[in-house]
């Protein structure tokens, strides 16, 4: 089973600077179908996950573009353009194919 | 717009089976075919992955939990079900239902505390 391991584990960024986020694998998860199935949530504070990302790079509908995904193989990111307010939460990669699981999750504040 | 809704007891014994249901709306379980899943969440803590089953009845678990979980479907009802047996209180969390391999509908989520 694929293990998923978030860094950093905590992000303290200045509203509209950059954020990243990495996830990393220890297995590859190529599904049969030939997709990656490599999904990005973020839950705000005391609420339910939302997914923002599926198929490693495809936003939700409703998710502002700010919100990007990357990568391949092993390796993948978040990444937001530049940080609002709402944005607050705490993020969770998850992989569905593999033995589904989530990263640890990374929660981002406003510095 | 599908919608999923958790339902069951909010407190359940030490030793007990925790039982859950997840109602699934707005598509039809037997002519839509997808895995339904269960995650949960204990206080503080980030989100895991208890397991799954398919329409057709297959199911995946966390290797975690397999001795103690079992999820079952009924899609007359549209519902898929958890149990989760001889609970102890580090099973204490909030309970989500999801849909699909990527997760794409979540239900609220209901807590569920083991006390006695």
């Amino acid at each position: 089973d694929a293990v998923m391991t978030q860094s950093p584990l905590f992000l303290s960024v200045t509203l509209g600077q950059p954020a990243s986020i990495s996830c990393t694998s220890s297995q590859s998860f190529v599904f049969s179908d030939g997709n990656t199935y490599l999904n990005w949530f973020q839950q705000r504070p005391g609420q339910s996950p939302r997914r923002l990302i599926y198929k490693v790079s495809n936003r939700d509908a409703g998710v502002p573009d700010r919100f990007s995904g990357s990568g391949s193989g092993t390796d993948f990111t978040l990444q937001i353009s530049r940080v609002e307010a709402e944005d607050v939460g705490v993020y969770y990669c998850f992989q569905g194919t593999h033995g589904p699981s989530f990263g640890q999750g990374t929660k981002v504040e406003i510095k | 717009q599908v919608q999923l809704q958790e339902s069951g007891p909010g407190l359940v014994k030490p030793s007990q089976t925790l039982s859950l249901s997840c109602t699934v709306s707005g598509v039809s379980m037997s002519s839509d075919p997808y895995f339904w899943s269960w995650i949960r969440q204990p206080a503080g803590k980030g989100l895991e992955y208890i397991g799954r089953i398919y329409a057709s009845g297959t199911t995946n678990y966390n290797p975690s939990l397999k001795s103690r979980v079992t999820i079952s479907i009924d899609t007359s009802k549209n519902q898929f079900s958890l149990q989760l047996s001889s609970v102890t209180a580090a099973d204490t969390a909030v309970y989500y239902c999801a849909r699909g391999v990527a997760l794409d509908y979540w239900g609220q989520g209901t807590l569920v505390t083991v006390s006695s």
